[in-house]
């Protein structure tokens, strides 16, 4: 089975720390991807990564850095943690997009609280 | 353009009953159509998905229908079950040209089956 996994589950922080957040998998994938999920809004694109050290920016990527050094590992960087990031992070990961099916696999979640 | 329309937020339907949910889009670029299920406490997954040459897809008790011209597509769970209690997440997709990609999502149905 395909596995993405994030490092922390739960983390609580406060404001003006920095926070890392990690994500392995386990499928030499070459895509990764983290999103963040809150109520009403649904998933919404921080920053993706195509390729080892390569680096996309998503919809919301203001407040937030990504790593990618090593293919199966994606970290997710908040250099100062503030209030309106307490959220649930979710990391994915997939195989090249072609022309038929394609799927993103996700881990199980970093609800990351910001005091 | 590069968002995607998902209705209703939230849904109740009788056991056996047939929820339906929508979706719609505004950029034709979009070739890729599908839809995640997530359960509380885990990450997304895929549930179904479809491509715009066709316009239903059927995978056992889940059912796409795909609107081009209309730029809108559908998710029917047929005989719903309880355990079939989750949220849905649409999401499109466009061809960025090589292996890169990713995914657009809705803002997500809470679905409940009640006994």
């Amino acid at each position: 089975d395909v596995k993405v996994t994030q490092s922390s589950r739960y983390l609580v922080k406060r404001t003006g720390e920095k926070v890392f957040l990690e994500c392995v998998q386990d499928m030499d994938h070459e895509n990764m991807f983290w999103y963040r999920q809150d109520p009403g809004l649904g998933l919404r694109l921080i920053y993706f990564s195509y390729d080892v050290k390569m680096k996309e920016k998503g919809d919301i990527p203001e407040g937030y850095s990504v790593s990618r050094e090593k293919k199966e590992r994606f970290s997710l960087i908040l250099e100062s943690a503030s209030t309106n990031q307490t959220s649930m992070y979710l990391c994915a990961s997939s195989p090249p997009r072609d022309r038929g099916f394609w799927e993103l696999f996700f881990g199980e979640g970093s609800r990351l609280t910001v005091l | 353009q590069q968002q995607v329309k998902q209705s209703p937020q939230s849904l109740i339907v009788q056991k056996g009953g047939i929820p339906i949910i929508n979706c719609a889009y505004e950029n034709t670029a979009f070739d890729y159509f599908p839809w995640y299920q997530q359960f509380p406490g885990k990450g997304p997954a895929l549930l179904i998905a479809i491509r715009p040459d066709v316009s239903e897809k059927k995978e056992g008790r889940f059912t796409i229908s795909f609107n081009k011209s209309a730029k809108q597509f559908s998710l029917h769970i047929m005989d719903s079950q309880p355990g079939d209690s989750a949220t849905y997440f649409c999401a499109a997709s466009k061809d960025y040209g090589g292996s890169q990609g990713n995914l657009i999502f809705g803002k997500g149905t809470k679905l409940s089956v009640k006994p």
